[in-house]
């Protein structure tokens, strides 16, 4: 299952509302999950099951969709949310991640 | 806590293998799985399989099928990568990650380890 995400590449301002796209190739359900990796680090889970929010991830981001279209959503952009965002689907193996969305500071 | 902690960096000569471990601590081992996903240098994230802990289960991706052994050790609580014939396109970070009965969710990660060929 090929996953696509859009922008590659984003800049935005301190409190700015930020919304990334994941597109799979067939029906994955609610199978997708979103990490966010900053540089020289392992990945973070940030939502799993296309919604659900895990332990410890701030309020700001959310996740919406199922099927082929999918949203990551940060509310409010803050300094530490700078990063690369991959989704990923869990719905069958290989699992496989979006090429990943960038979010620099404008 | 939750830790993965995985072995150092190497540098093999194309050819070679790589074996890559991680030592889990911080929950019980024996009732997850460990996924391996591998980073080539400023690209994105290659899942390269998953090897339960509590089974003799385990999924290779098929582009590794006959080039990745994956083995978990209970008793030291430790997985292993093994990857052979190596490339400079394997040159990459592998991480190691916690991925509940293999269901592709991967919670807690490793720090990775860098693997060059060269």
């Amino acid at each position: 299952i090929q996953m696509t995400q859009s922008p590659s590449s984003l800049s935005a301002f301190v409190g700015d509302r930020v919304t990334i796209t994941c597109r799979a190739s067939q029906g994955i359900r609610s199978h997708l999950n979103w990490y966010q990796q900053k540089p020289g680090k392992a990945p973070n889970l940030l939502i799993s099951a296309a919604s659900s929010l895990q332990s410890g991830v701030p309020s700001r981001f959310s996740g919406s969709g199922s099927e082929t279209e999918f949203t990551l959503i940060i509310s409010s952009l803050q300094p530490e949310d700078f990063a690369t965002y991959y989704c990923q689907q869990s719905y069958s193996t290989p699992r496989t991640f979006g090429q990943g969305t960038k979010v620099e500071i404008k | 806590q939750v830790q993965l902690v995985q072995s150092g960096a190497e540098v093999k000569k194309p050819g070679a293998s790589v074996k890559v471990s991680c030592e889990a601590s911080g929950y019980t081992f024996n009732s997850f799985g460990i996924s391996w996903v591998r980073q080539a240098p400023g690209q994105g994230l290659e899942w390269m399989g998953w090897i339960s802990a509590y089974s003799d289960n385990k999924n290779p991706a098929q582009k590794f099928q006959g080039r990745v052994s994956m083995t978990a050790d209970t008793s030291t609580r430790t997985a292993y990568m093994e990857l052979r014939s190596l490339t400079s396109d394997d040159t990459a970070i592998y991480y190691c990650a916690r991925d509940i009965q293999g269901r592709g969710n991967f919670d807690y990660w490793g720090q990775g380890s860098l693997v060059t060929v060269s």
